[in-house]
């Protein structure tokens, strides 16, 4: 069973509106959260971190936002550009997983111009 | 160049061959990790190793093997490959800075791997 999930496969949102992409998980262990993006044929990058000590994080049009009581984190990217279409992975970590990470299946962000 | 690189980008192969995908680093960190991608599961993770001496299995690494040959080199076996070992394969590396999460996967660019 998978512990991190993104039950949305795609999204399609216009240029210049807000995505936002969802991600829950059912470990209550995990207290460590990232988002990476995905072009096609490279590797995974890193876009934004955040820790369960905090329920919000920015940086730059992305923002992350972490509810712990409901094991929900979302990445909202305003205002969205085509350049950011992409599949977007949520991965999380904690003390039992050794400092590794269990990512979700993915979303596929498209940015229609 | 990139910093995280992998040999070879594709590979087809049949199955019972001997596969070897190699993955060199030059941003000198000491982590090193081998994940599988697959349609709608996401990145698994097969193999890591935290240092020369240090190989740990992750979630899948039944079929696999690794070797850690310097700082710098992490390869991935699969000894006798199958068809539902076809993937996306990405090494990755991490820099803990002293701290327990590093909080960033520096990954390659992958192996796409078929097994016919």
């Amino acid at each position: 069973d998978q512990q991190v999930k993104q039950n949305s496969p795609s999204l399609s949102v216009q240029e210049g509106r807000i995505s936002i992409l969802n991600c829950d998980y059912t470990n209550s262990m995990f207290d460590y959260f990232l988002w990476y993006k995905k072009y096609p044929a490279e590797g995974p990058t890193f876009l934004i971190s955040i820790s369960s000590i905090k329920d919000k994080n920015e940086d730059g049009r992305f923002t992350v936002f972490l509810n712990k009581s409901a094991k929900h984190l979302s990445l909202h990217i305003v205002p969205s550009q085509p350049g950011d279409s992409a599949v977007y992975f949520c991965a999380a970590s904690g003390v039992d997983y050794g400092q590794n990470f269990v990512f979700g299946p993915g979303t596929r962000l498209s940015v229609l111009p | 160049d990139a910093d995280v690189t992998q040999t070879p980008r594709n590979r087809i192969t049949k199955t019972g061959k001997r596969i070897m995908l190699e993955c060199s680093q030059t941003k000198g960190h000491d982590r090193m990790y081998w994940y599988r991608q697959d349609p709608g599961l996401g990145l698994r993770l097969i193999y890591y190793s935290f240092d020369v001496k240090d190989i740990n299995k992750g979630e899948i690494s039944d079929g696999y093997s690794v070797s850690r040959q310097a700082q710098a080199k992490f390869s991935l076996s699969l000894e006798s490959a199958i068809p539902n070992q076809t993937a996306l394969y990405f090494c990755a590396t991490s820099d803990p800075r002293g701290g327990l999460y590093t909080g960033e996967l520096f990954f390659g660019e992958g192996s796409r791997l078929t097994v016919l």
